[in-house]
């Protein structure tokens, strides 16, 4: 299996609902991320984890969550989000350290927030 | 601070047209330099990496090169199904983090 999946791929969701994307992957990755990307902008980084360890984040707003609950699994949960929020999220991962092949990166789930 | 720049920002090509896309970066300790493909609503899919200047890489109708300061991506004779968004990244020698170019809209016409 060389895949990351997310789910749901498509998500629209009020500004007062609470919703969480899932990622998840096989390949035996130890570093799993969270990007955002806007239309016609390139990936932004929001989260890294490494060995299910959060590494990194990038000063991303509280209304976002990361959690990585194994080493197989990502989710994202999110709440009171603004519309501006509205983006296509990428989950990607790579094999820790050894980014030798780059990040996998899964499909996206494509946010619209009303 | 870390910058990686692509250029030009989009490029209209006839079919057997070739041409080159430019990623500059400016990253202290590089480790790597990542060429992507996106295909519209998809997550990038990853092409090739760059280790030290002077290494090449090729796939079928791309090729990709480092130099100290830019990596260029050439694409041979392209067809119709290379039409996608090119994107180049640098990774750092601490951490993980992949800081992403603005990429490249390549559309080629038949």
């Amino acid at each position: 299996d060389t895949e990351v999946t997310q789910t749901p791929k498509h998500l629209v969701m009020g500004m007062t609902n609470k919703k969480s994307l899932k990622c998840e992957q096989h390949m035996g990755h130890r570093a799993m991320y969270w990007y955002k990307q806007k239309a016609k902008k390139p990936p932004e980084l929001m989260f890294v984890y490494s060995y299910e360890k959060l590494s990194i984040n990038e000063s991303v707003p509280s209304r976002f969550s990361p959690e990585c609950p194994n080493s197989s699994l990502l989710n994202l949960h999110l709440h009171a989000l603004q519309p501006e929020d509205s983006a296509l999220y990428l989950c990607a991962s790579s094999q820790g350290d050894r980014v030798v092949n780059g990040y996998t990166f899964g499909s996206g789930t494509r946010l619209t927030v009303v | 601070e870390d910058q990686v720049t692509q250029s030009p920002e989009a490029l209209r090509l006839q079919e057997g047209e070739s041409s080159s896309l430019n990623c500059s970066y400016t990253v202290s300790g590089l480790r790597g330099l990542f060429w992507y493909r996106q295909d519209p609503g998809k997550g990038p899919e990853f092409l090739f990496t760059l280790y030290s200047a002077g290494e090449e890489k090729e796939k079928e109708r791309l090729k990709a090169t480092l130099t100290k300061k830019e990596s260029f991506l050439h694409i041979t004779a392209p067809k119709p199904e290379d039409s996608a968004t090119y994107l180049c990244a640098a990774l750092k020698a601490a951490g993980n983090k992949l800081t992403f170019g603005g990429g490249t809209r390549v559309l080629v016409k038949p």
